[in-house]
């Protein structure tokens, strides 16, 4: 079955650059969200998308934004980057309807030099 | 005040042995409650839902109180490949969408 899929699985950048995050929900989920995991620590809710809409809003720093695109998939952009944004960042999908359970994507490891 | 709050453990268990977390919840509007697995620096993947009337999976039970907005999972005979961290999650409806919220997560170590 089709699973979550996140791109890329590994990214190095150097401090105040950019990066790109994708992620792409199992067919027909309408829903996406997107955590940020620091070593040691639980997944930390940055943003979520229903029907390609914000739905609500985390600790999203403001050097990041978010969307979700006519396809469901969806990028995070993080701008000026910083040494305490090196964490692994996990894409989750699922379907608002039947409150049912969400699937995560394996993840982004960054990590900024 | 968490929204959803967990012991973090460690919890330090011989192999075969029977170990219990309980998660609790604020929010008493919440409709869906779920039990989650991670393994180190992997992503987290459900283990189960969690329902009224209890559910059981194997050698996994879990419970919901909703009276008491408390949450639990029982692991029996515990195995090596039982550590990890168990992450309780709690969604809730928004006005437009769900919403998702993870507890810190239980670390379990099985040891032989």
């Amino acid at each position: 079955a089709a699973g979550v899929i996140q791109s890329p699985r590994h990214l190095i950048k150097e401090k105040r650059e950019t990066a790109t995050l994708k992620c792409y929900p199992i067919p027909r989920h309408d829903t996406v969200y997107w955590y940020q995991q620091g070593p040691g620590q639980d997944p930390q809710f940055l943003i979520s998308f229903y029907e390609k809409m914000q739905s609500d809003k985390g600790s999203i720093p403001d050097r990041f934004s978010a969307q979700q695109f006519s396809d469901y998939h969806s990028e995070l952009n993080m701008s000026s980057l910083e040494l305490g944004d090196s964490a692994l960042y996990f894409c989750a999908s699922s379907l608002v309807r039947g409150f049912t359970e969400a699937f995560f994507g394996q993840g982004t490891r960054l990590t900024v030099v | 005040r968490k929204e959803v709050e967990q012991d973090p453990g460690p919890f330090n268990v011989p192999e075969g042995a029977t170990v219990a977390f309980n998660c609790t919840y604020s929010n008493s509007a919440s409709q869906s409650f779920f039990w989650y697995r991670q393994d180190c620096r992997k992503e987290p993947k459900l283990l189960m839902s969690v329902y009224s009337s209890g559910n059981e999976d194997g050698r996994f039970t879990a419970q919901l109180n909703r009276a008491s907005q408390y949450i639990s999972l029982l692991i029996r005979d515990s195995k090596l490949s039982d550590s990890a961290t168990y992450l309780c999650v709690v969604l809730s409806s928004m006005e437009y969408g769900n919403k998702l919220v993870f507890g810190a997560g239980t670390i379990l170590r099985v040891k032989s």
